[in-house]
């Protein structure tokens, strides 16, 4: 039932490990988006995907990469990871064209110790 | 580079009253939309109201309601009646006109908003 969805909810692990959160949506959208959230709840874009095909990448570091095996599915791995990764990481999806509402997965918070 | 400012961190508002939160931008654009999104303490978000700029009527949903002055610049939301469950964080966001699948949002810092019983 759920349009949007990721996993993990929640992931806390070391400094320097590598680890994935995974988004799959199934509302048939051809447009993924990643966007973080930091601890002043500042909402930031990071990447978007449209039909498989990267189209924004907004000055993320290259230890974050984007995977879009098809059109459903938006996963983003992390490595290396730095203490201030600490967020929380949206997911979100919509059809192409700027009215069409974003939807957004419950996010998943990571903590890194 | 689009910039959206809200510039009221919290607000408090009582049960059934009316509030309105302020959010203005800055863009060249004038082809644009925006939106305001909820963000209650589930973490979810979820989205409130959406206004075309080419659009002068204001965008209404329920209780929600928004005063879009393009001149300004400003976009405020106004809630009617306000619930116990309109309790939550609500973000102001921006976007450009399509852009062939780089349609992303730019979001201001946010409004607190309690709702006192």
């Amino acid at each position: 039932d759920t349009a949007v969805s990721q996993t993990p909810k929640y992931l806390v692990t070391q400094m320097g490990n590598d680890k994935s959160i995974k988004c799959e949506q199934n509302l048939g959208h051809d447009t993924m988006y990643w966007y973080k959230q930091d601890s002043k709840k500042f909402l930031k874009i990071m990447f978007s995907y449209n039909n498989k095909e990267l189209i924004i990448n907004e000055t993320v570091p290259n230890r974050f990469s984007p995977k879009s095996p098809d059109k459903a599915h938006l996963n983003l791995h992390i490595n290396s990871l730095e203490l201030g990764d600490s967020a929380v990481y949206f997911c979100a999806s919509s059809r192409q064209g700027a009215l069409r509402p974003q939807h957004f997965g419950d996010g998943t918070r990571l903590s890194i110790l | 580079a689009q910039t959206v400012t809200q510039s009221q961190p919290e607000m408090s508002v009582q049960e059934a009253e009316t509030v309105t939160l302020s959010c203005t931008y800055d863009t060249s654009e004038n082809n644009y939309y925006l939106f305001w999104y909820k963000q209650p303490p589930s973490r979810q978000m979820i989205l409130v109201i959406r206004q075309e700029a080419y659009k002068q009527q204001n965008a209404t949903e329920n209780r929600f309601s928004v005063n879009f002055q393009k001149a300004a610049k400003s976009f405020s939301l106004k809630i009617s009646d306000s619930q116990l469950g309109d309790t939550a964080m609500y973000f102001c966001a921006f976007m450009k006109g399509p852009q062939g699948g780089s349609e992303k949002l730019v979001f201001g810092k946010g409004t607190k908003l309690t709702v006192n019983p």
